[in-house]
């Protein structure tokens, strides 16, 4: 079993739908992150976060730190926000902090 | 902006060559690290750097070495290339690593390797 689960692997949504990507882990952790892959490769960080609730635009990422899980929400979805988002979780073992990866959520947003 | 800057986006090499993946990051961080991605298995880690000349294992480490010769610059080796090493590659960097630090990591385009 993955440290780090992702659902759904695939999501194809319509212009202007709500979106819900989820996130579960199973190892204690400082921190999770959201990050964005559009075509091409290029990753970029959306959101790190520890407690609670974060928003940026029409982002909102959302940690209960208890029930070890985390959402990606978009609203007003836009055919740009087609792209692989991805969980990754700041991992405590020993000396360094390590990330770990989920695999991946395939989203693409229909006009 | 902190820009990670890999040096090639598309590579193809054949069995058996040697080949060496470059990267480079302007915002003097501490921290490199070396994935690959591949469909259904996310990002694994290959080799991290905490500092010039200092190296740690990641996750599978096999059949890659690395070079870390300047604080700004991360070479990923591949010996002897073969077939399963065909992926994409992904450099990233971090200003901070240890327990209790941000761990914000910032990535390079990648880079597409292809082994024929």
């Amino acid at each position: 079993k993955n440290e780090v689960e992702q659902s759904p692997q695939n999501l194809t949504a319509q212009e202007g739908e709500f979106i819900t990507i989820n996130c579960s882990y199973s190892v204690g952790i400082s921190a999770l992150h959201w990050l964005q892959q559009h075509p091409g490769g290029g990753i970029v960080s959306l959101f790190m976060l520890s407690s609670g609730k974060k928003k940026h635009g029409r982002l909102i990422a959302t940690i209960n730190i208890q029930e070890k899980h985390s959402s990606l929400h978009i609203t007003a979805s836009h055919p740009r926000d087609s792209a692989v988002y991805i969980c990754a979780v700041d991992h405590y073992g020993g000396a360094t902090n390590k990330l770990i990866f989920g695999t991946g959520t395939l989203l693409a947003v229909q006009p | 902006d902190v820009k990670v800057t890999q040096s090639s986006r598309y590579l193809v090499k054949r069995t058996g060559e040697k080949v060496f993946l470059e990267c480079v990051q302007d915002m003097d961080h501490e921290n490199m690290f070396w994935y690959r991605q591949d469909p259904g298995l996310g990002l694994r880690l290959i080799y991290f750097s905490y500092d010039v000349k200092m190296k740690e294992k990641g996750d599978i480490p096999e059949g890659y070495s690395v070079s870390r010769e300047k604080k700004e610059r991360f070479s990923l080796i591949l010996e002897s290339a073969s077939t399963n090493q065909t992926s994409m590659y992904l450099c990233a960097s971090s200003s901070e690593m240890f327990v209790g630090g941000k761990n914000i990591q910032y990535f390079g385009a990648g880079t597409r390797l292809s082994v024929l």
